[in-house]
C-alpha cells in the first residue's frame, strides 16, 4: 500500500525554527516529484514546495522562498522540509504529497494524513 | 501566477441530484505539446487529508466512482456529481499544475438538503 507519514509537528515560537518529515512507503520513492502543501486552519489549500524525484530540483512558493528549504534522502524514502523565521502566516497543518511523475508536473496522487504546526508565543 | 476561481463557494443538493462545481483558471492550463490540460479535481472530507478525484481535467482517478466526471475547455471547467450520497460531503478544489507556483481554487463545500 502507498502510504505517506508526515512528522514534526509541533508549537514553535515567531522567529523559531522547525524540521518536518515525511516517511513514505509502497513505491519507488525517488522516481517520484514529491511536494508539501499547507492548510491554515479553517482555510484551503496552498502549494508550499516541490522537489524533483532525484533532488537535484526544487520550487517554493514565494510565501515560503528564502525561508523553508525542502530535501530529501531517497535512500530512506524520507523528505524533510527545513522551515526557518516561522511566522503566524505559517500556522497550518502540512500534507506532503505525492506526484505522479518524476518531474512534477503532474496531480497529486497520494496524499499524507499531515502534521500540524502552530506558530505562537 | 494563474487564480484559480471556483464557484460556487457552498451549495446544497438533494440526494441522488445532481451537483455542479465549475472552476476558471486566468489563463489556459493547456498544454499544446501533449493537448492536455493541466487541471485537477481533489475531495476533501472533514477531518481527512485530500483525494485525487481527476486529473488531467477529465480523467477519473483509479477507484473514484464513475458518479464524479470532469469537463470542460479553455480556461472554464466542471467537476459534476451525477448522484450525489451521503458519503460526498465534502470540500472540492480545483488545482492546476501548468505553472509553478501550482494553485488551487478556494474550495466549495458540498452538503445536503
Amino acid at each position: 500500500e502507498v502510504q505517506l507519514l508526515e512528522s514534526g509537528g509541533d508549537l514553535v515560537q515567531p522567529g523559531g525554527s522547525l524540521r518536518l518529515s515525511c516517511a513514505a512507503s509502497g513505491f519507488i520513492f525517488g522516481n517520484y516529484a514529491m511536494s508539501w502543501v499547507r492548510q491554515a486552519p479553517g482555510k484551503g489549500l496552498e502549494w508550499v514546495s516541490y522537489i524533483r524525484g532525484g533532488g537535484a530540483v526544487t520550487h517554493y512558493a514565494d510565501s515560503v522562498r528564502g525561508r523553508f528549504t525542502f530535501s530529501r534522502d531517497n535512500s530512506k524514502n524520507t523528505m524533510y522540509l527545513h522551515m526557518n523565521n516561522l511566522g503566524a502566516d505559517d500556522t497550518a497543518v502540512y500534507y506532503c504529497a505525492k506526484c505522479a511523475s518524476s518531474y512534477g508536473n503532474d496531480a497529486f496522487d497520494v496524499w499524507g494524513r499531515g502534521t500540524l504546526v502552530t506558530v505562537s508565543s | 501566477d494563474i487564480v484559480m476561481t471556483q464557484s460556487p463557494d457552498s451549495l446544497a443538493v438533494s440526494l441522488g441530484e445532481r451537483a455542479t462545481i465549475n472552476c476558471r483558471s486566468s489563463q489556459s492550463v493547456l498544454y499544446s505539446p501533449d493537448n492536455h490540460y493541466y487541471l485537477a479535481w481533489y475531495q476533501q472530507k472533514p477531518g481527512q487529508s485530500p483525494k485525487l478525484l481527476i486529473y488531467w481535467a477529465f480523467t477519473r482517478e483509479s477507484g473514484v466512482p464513475d458518479r464524479f466526471s470532469g469537463s470542460g475547455s479553455g480556461t472554464d471547467f466542471t467537476l459534476t456529481i451525477s448522484s450525489l450520497q451521503a458519503e460526498d460531503v465534502a470540500v472540492y478544489y480545483c488545482q492546476q499544475y501548468y505553472d509553478i507556483p501550482w494553485t488551487f481554487g478556494q474550495g466549495t463545500k458540498v452538503e445536503i438538503k
